[in-house]
C-alpha cells in the first residue's frame, strides 16, 4: 500500500525561526509532490508544489525534493504567528491518486 | 471567480436518513474527488471520478454513494449503511496531467461540510 508519513507534531519554533516539515513516501514511481496547508475547521490549501529534485522557492516557503531518497521538506523561513496550522504532505504516483500523509501542526509561538 | 462550492455548510442528519452532499465546480477540471476527514486525521478518499458517467471506489466507500452526470457536478450520498458519519467531507478537482503538463496536476479543495449526527 502506497504511504505518505508525516511526524505528527505539534512543531513548535518560535516567531521569526525556520520551520522544518518533513515527509517520506514509499511509492518510487511518484512524480508530483505537494504541500498544503489547513487552519482549523478549515479546507485544506495548495502552497508548494515540486515536480524534479531539489529546492523551489516561493516568498518565504522552500520546498526540498530528493526522490532516491523519497524526501520531500517545506521550509518556512521568518515563522509567523499565521503559520500555525497543519500541513499535508501529498504525493501522486503518476497515473494514480493523490495520497495524503497524517499532516504535522505547526505553531509559531509570539 | 472560478472555484469548487460546497453546500450545505454543516448538515445533521437523523437516524436513518440518507443525506447529499453537493459539490460543484467551474475549473473545466475532469476528476473530482470526496475525501472525509475526522478530527486529528488525515484525508480518506471515498469516492472519484476521472469522467462523466464513470466513478470508482477509494479506501472507505461503504455506506456512500455517488453520480457524476455533468463534469462541473459530483454529489456525494451518506447512506443509513454510514453508522459514524459524523466528519468533515471534503470535496476536491484536478485537471490531470502528463509529461509536459504535470503542473496542471494539482487538486483544488472546496471550502468543506461538517456533518453531524442528531
Amino acid at each position: 500500500q502506497k504511504e505518505v508519513e508525516q511526524n505528527s507534531g505539534p512543531l513548535s519554533v518560535p516567531e521569526g525561526a525556520i520551520a522544518s516539515l518533513n515527509c517520506t513516501y514509499s511509492d518510487r514511481g511518484s512524480q508530483s509532490f505537494f504541500w498544503y496547508r489547513q487552519y482549523s475547521g478549515k479546507s485544506p490549501e495548495l502552497i508548494m508544489s515540486i515536480y524534479s529534485n531539489g529546492d523551489k522557492e516561493d516568498g518565504r516557503f522552500t520546498a526540498q525534493l530528493n526522490k532516491a531518497s523519497q524526501y520531500v521538506s517545506l521550509l518556512i523561513r521568518d515563522s509567523q504567528p499565521s503559520d500555525s496550522a497543519t500541513y499535508l504532505c501529498a504525493v501522486k504516483p503518476g497515473g494514480q491518486n493523490f495520497v495524503f500523509g497524517p499532516g504535522t501542526r505547526l505553531s509559531v509561538l509570539p | 471567480d472560478g472555484g469548487i462550492t460546497q453546500s450545505p455548510k454543516y448538515l445533521f442528519r437523523k437516524e436513518g436518513q440518507n443525506v447529499t452532499l453537493s459539490c460543484e465546480q467551474n475549473l473545466n477540471h475532469d476528476a473530482m474527488y470526496w475525501y472525509r476527514q475526522d478530527p486529528g486525521q488525515g484525508l480518506r478518499l471515498i469516492y472519484y471520478s476521472q469522467i462523466v458517467n464513470d466513478f470508482q471506489k477509494g479506501d472507505i466507500a461503504e455506506g456512500y454513494s455517488v453520480s457524476r452526470e455533468k463534469k462541473e457536478s459530483f454529489p456525494l450520498t451518506v447512506t443509513s449503511a454510514q453508522k459514524n458519519p459524523t466528519a468533515f467531507y471534503l470535496c476536491a478537482s484536478s485537471s490531470e496531467g502528463q509529461g509536459a503538463s504535470l503542473t496542471k496536476t494539482i487538486q483544488y479543495f472546496g471550502a468543506g461540510t461538517r456533518l453531524s449526527v442528531l
